[in-house]
């Protein structure tokens, strides 16, 4: 199966600091998705994006599909943006189940 | 915005117990997914429904569990004869078509003990 991985692992950031989050898979996909999970378990739908670039206020994503990568930019960061940030893809061949990378741990300090 | 709705949010239960997970998909949707993450892990896939018939399982959607669609908003998992490592957050999501997003909902976080 497809196989999702994201890097950093972990990240510590000062408030107002910039950053990149990537996301690699093995194969091609239908759907890529980011996700944001708050310290309360809640899984934050930021971006549908299987390809070209989205921006949503401080937050944009980018996918290049033929490379088989996308990455989540996060601008002047904020506490509030501290939690697990998730890449899941789907694959093409007759399956729609997501598939979850190990995601990226953000610790945003004041 | 439409939401996807889960029921209870957090439910405590004995071994060996029978439980089942009550989501509520958003309406005009028709692919229907449950999710696990166990506690400091990845968000994992069980199973998805559609056209009231499981569409796909992994390995982790045995016998012990099954899904229902009992009537035309509800969307419900049982887990049968719990064991201590069902306990998870459990993730209900939705799809309006296999090439838009999955919505998810809150998860339940299941606590067998």
């Amino acid at each position: 199966g497809i196989q999702v991985e994201q890097s950093p692992p972990d990240l510590i950031l000062q408030e107002g600091a910039n950053s990149t989050l990537r996301c690699n898979f093995s194969d091609s996909v239908n759907n890529l998705q980011w996700f944001h999970q708050n310290p309360w378990g809640q899984l934050i739908n930021l971006f549908y994006i299987p390809s070209g670039t989205k921006q949503n206020g401080r937050l944009s994503a980018t996918t290049v599909a033929t490379e088989r990568y996308s990455l989540l930019y996060i601008s002047s960061s904020q506490t509030t943006d501290s939690g697990v940030y998730f890449c899941a893809v789907e694959g093409t061949f007759n399956t729609d189940k997501l598939i979850f990378g190990t995601g990226t741990r953000l610790q945003v300090f004041p | 915005e439409p939401e996807v709705t889960q029921t209870p949010s957090h439910q405590v239960t004995q071994m060996g117990q029978e439980v089942i997970l009550r989501c509520v998909p958003i309406s005009n949707h028709l692919y229907f997914y449950w999710y696990r993450q166990i506690l400091g892990q990845k968000v994992e896939f069980l199973v998805s429904f559609y056209n009231n018939e499981i569409s796909e399982k992994s390995e982790i959607f045995d016998d012990q569990f099954s899904v229902e669609r009992p009537d035309g908003s509800n969307f419900t998992l049982k887990i049968r004869s719990t064991k201590l490592e069902d306990s998870a957050m459990y993730f209900c999501a939705s799809g309006g078509d296999r090439d838009q997003p999955q919505h998810f909902g809150d998860g339940t976080r299941l606590s067998i003990l």
